[in-house]
């Protein structure tokens, strides 16, 4: 069965250095998400991605968050400058047709800042 | 924006016994509902989903009702393992978006043997 994947499982980082968690969506679906969770908390959204633009984004996302697709298969999510609070596991998630249809989520990356 | 608040969160119950989670949700557009089960450390795994068009779904032991007009969705278990023990999440989106979803807080099941 067809799965998204996501690398690293786990990252440590300093706080105030830059990140890149990656991800290689299911091969034909078209909408790519990013979400968080902090540690016991709810899974929040951060941004969706549709036809190579950003098509939503919480307030979460702020100027500090970037995303890419650089190629026909990754999908990365970059954090410039991690503070502390940035410390969540991260999941990425897609689907074959936006809105109603199941969304598949990777395994996450942990993300740890010191 | 949309809201999703559920209740409640924990949960405990006997095996065998059923279980219910409930939620709602404020944005009335909202017309898909999932709902995701996530075991410690692992990624949130869809087990069933209802859309706006239909009141009730089941899967097996897994059902969803949905009253849009009080605009609540909830998730019900019978015959609970111990294996269903996880954390349940209810979600919400719109059909016509993009599908971010929009997660309830989500309930901690405990299903003793």
């Amino acid at each position: 069965e067809p799965e998204v994947t996501q690398t690293p499982s786990h990252q440590v980082t300093q706080m105030g250095q830059e990140v890149i968690l990656r991800c290689v969506p299911i091969s034909n679906h078209l909408y790519f998400y990013w979400y968080r969770q902090i540690l016991g908390q709810k899974v929040e959204f951060l941004v969706s991605f549709y036809n190579n633009e950003i098509s939503e984004k919480s307030e979460i996302f702020d100027d500090q968050f970037s995303v890419e697709r650089p190629d026909g298969s990754n999908f990365t999510l970059k954090i410039r400058s991690t503070k502390l609070e940035d410390s969540a596991m991260y999941f990425c998630a897609s689907t074959n047709q936006g809105g109603g249809t199941e969304a598949f989520f990777g395994q996450g990356t942990r993300l740890t800042v010191v | 924006g949309e809201n999703v608040e559920q209740h409640p969160s924990t949960l405990s119950v006997q095996e065998g016994d059923s279980a219910v989670i409930k939620c709602t949700y404020s944005d009335s557009a909202s017309n898909y509902f999932p709902w995701y089960k996530q075991e410690l450390g692992k990624r949130p795994q869809l087990i069933i989903d209802i859309r706006s068009n239909v009141g009730e779904k089941k899967d097996q032991r897994i059902a969803v009702t949905l009253n849009k007009t009080a605009k609540h969705f909830s998730l019900h278990i019978t015959e609970t393992q111990p294996e269903d023990s996880a954390v349940y999440f209810c979600a919400a989106s719109y059909a016509g978006s993009q599908g971010n979803l929009i997660f309830g807080k989500g309930t901690k099941l405990s299903v003793k043997p």
